[in-house]
C-alpha cells in the first residue's frame, strides 16, 4: 500500500490561535487529496478536498495547501475553537481508492 | 442528508463466534469499503466492492469475508472471531470521489 504519514501525532493550540496540521504522501500519481476530522466515538467526516491541479483551496475557517514538489499537504484551521478538538487525517488517492494517514490529535486549550 | 449506517455502535463477541457487521448506504453509490481502525495504525482496508456481488481483497483480508447482495448493503463477516480482531470497524461508500463514512462499530472479542 501507499505510505501516507503525518509529521506530528499530537498538537495542542490555544483557543483562537491558528492550527496547522501536516501530511506527507508518497505516491506522485495521487491526484485527489482529502482531509477528514474524526471526533471521539464517531466516524471520519469530510472537511475539505483538493485536486492535484490546484495548490490551495479555502473553506470556512479551513485552508488546504498542496505542494506536489515535495509531496506535502497541510490543513490550516483559523481561529481554532474547542469544537475543533479531534483527530485529523489526510487521504490521498486516484479514482476510487484512497490511502489514509494515521492521524494527528488536535487539542484546543480554552 | 446522505448516510452510511452501521447497524451496531458497540458489539461484544466471544472467541470463535461468527460475527456479522452490517452497513447500508442511501446514496446509490457503486463503491463500498470496510476498514478497521487501530491506534497508531490508521485505517486499514479489509475488503471493498465496486458493484453488486463483486468483492476485492484489501490490505488485510485474512480472517474476514464480505457479502454484497444488494447495491446498498455491504456486510463484513468474521468467520471465527479472535481477540486480535478487536477494533473499530468503519464502513464507507463513494462515487468518483471521497468517502462518506459510517459512525463505526467498536467490536470487542473476549
Amino acid at each position: 500500500g501507499e505510505s501516507v504519514g503525518l509529521h506530528l501525532p499530537t498538537l495542542s493550540v490555544q483557543e483562537g490561535d491558528n492550527s496547522i496540521i501536516n501530511c506527507a504522501y508518497s505516491n506522485s500519481a495521487s491526484d485527489y487529496f482529502i482531509w477528514y476530522k474524526q471526533e471521539s466515538g464517531k466516524g471520519p467526516q469530510f472537511i475539505i478536498d483538493i485536486r492535484s491541479n490546484m495548490d490551495k483551496r479555502q473553506g470556512q475557517r479551513v485552508t488546504v495547501l498542496l505542494n506536489k514538489t515535495v509531496k506535502h499537504l497541510s490543513l490550516q484551521i483559523a481561529a481554532t475553537q474547542p469544537g475543533d478538538s479531534a483527530v485529523y487525517f489526510c487521504a490521498e488517492g486516484t479514482g476510487n481508492q484512497f490511502y489514509f494517514g494515521t492521524g494527528t490529535s488536535l487539542t484546543v486549550i480554552p | 442528508d446522505v448516510k452510511v449506517t452501521q447497524s451496531s455502535r458497540y458489539l461484544v463477541k466471544r472467541t470463535g463466534e461468527k460475527v456479522f457487521l452490517e452497513c447500508v448506504q442511501d446514496m446509490d453509490h457503486e463503491n463500498m469499503f470496510w476498514y478497521r481502525q487501530d491506534p497508531g495504525l490508521g485505517l486499514r482496508l479489509i475488503y471493498f466492492s465496486y458493484d453488486v456481488k463483486m468483492k476485492e481483497k484489501g490490505d488485510i483480508p485474512e480472517g474476514y469475508s464480505v457479502s454484497r447482495e444488494k447495491k446498498e448493503r455491504f456486510s463484513l463477516i468474521l468467520e471465527s472471531a479472535s481477540t486480535n480482531q478487536t477494533s473499530m470497524y468503519l464502513c464507507a461508500s463513494s462515487f468518483l470521489g471521497g468517502y462518506t463514512f459510517g459512525s463505526g462499530t467498536r467490536l470487542t472479542v473476549v
